[in-house]
């Protein structure tokens, strides 16, 4: 049962670029959440998608902006890339369950120059 | 404005010792409380997690603590193995948790000693 996938898992943009990331989730899961975790942070929540829909929203700019797929994949789009978007961001996906508990990728560690 | 503190960075026991770690929180909105452990290059993984309407559970070797008047809660590891040195961070929600919305603090690294 394949877990919670990310790719790319590193890359380097530059100031002003866009980027793509994506994300698989855990199999027989409908929910994606995405969160960004700066060096020495604690993860912080970006948004949610359900049903393709973005349900719950954290505070990030519009320059951050995703969508979910019908096979419930999600991407997450940052535009005008800033030094300070350099984080590790992970895809986290859930299914009902256990309250709160959400299943976790690697991550995709971004790096702005 | 952090609304869930772990004021700890690290923390060092010896193997077969009880590790206890730390959080506060300052929302009282949050009803549910998880524990998440990260080993590099990797996710956070699901530790365990209480209800605002429990001040006490338990799995295993861990055990959460959760004190509603002081807007605390603990995590005690006992016995502690070599094998759990990560980094855990706390998290909470509210909701019940059904939102699957968490917010994390920044974490605290365990180190167990041989």
């Amino acid at each position: 049962d394949a877990g919670v996938t990310q790719s790319p898992t590193h890359l380097i943009k530059t100031r002003g670029q866009q980027v793509t990331l994506r994300c698989s989730p855990k199999s027989g899961h409908d929910t994606v959440s995405w969160y960004q975790q700066a060096l020495g942070q604690g993860p912080q929540f970006i948004f949610q998608y359900y049903e393709e829909e973005e349900r719950q929203r954290g505070n990030f700019p519009d320059r951050f902006s995703g969508h979910q797929f019908p096979n419930y994949s999600s991407e997450l789009n940052v535009n005008a890339l800033l030094l300070g978007d350099s984080a590790l961001y992970l895809c986290a996906s859930s299914l009902g369950g256990v309250p709160g508990e959400l299943f976790f990728g690697e991550g995709s560690r971004l790096t702005v120059l | 404005d952090q609304q869930v503190k772990q004021n700890s960075p690290s923390l060092s026991v010896q193997e077969g010792r009880i590790s206890i770690l730390n959080c506060d929180y300052t929302n009282s909105m949050f009803d549910y409380f998880l524990w998440y452990k990260k080993y590099p290059a990797e996710g956070p993984t699901f530790l365990i997690s209480i209800s605002s309407i429990k001040d006490k559970n338990e799995d295993g070797r861990f055990t959460v603590f959760l004190n509603k008047s002081a807007k605390h809660l603990s995590l005690h590891i006992v016995p502690s193995q070599p094998g759990d040195s990560a980094v855990y961070f706390c998290a909470a929600s509210d909701s019940g948790g059904s939102n699957y919305k968490l917010t994390f603090g920044k974490g605290t690294l365990l180190t167990v000693n041989p």
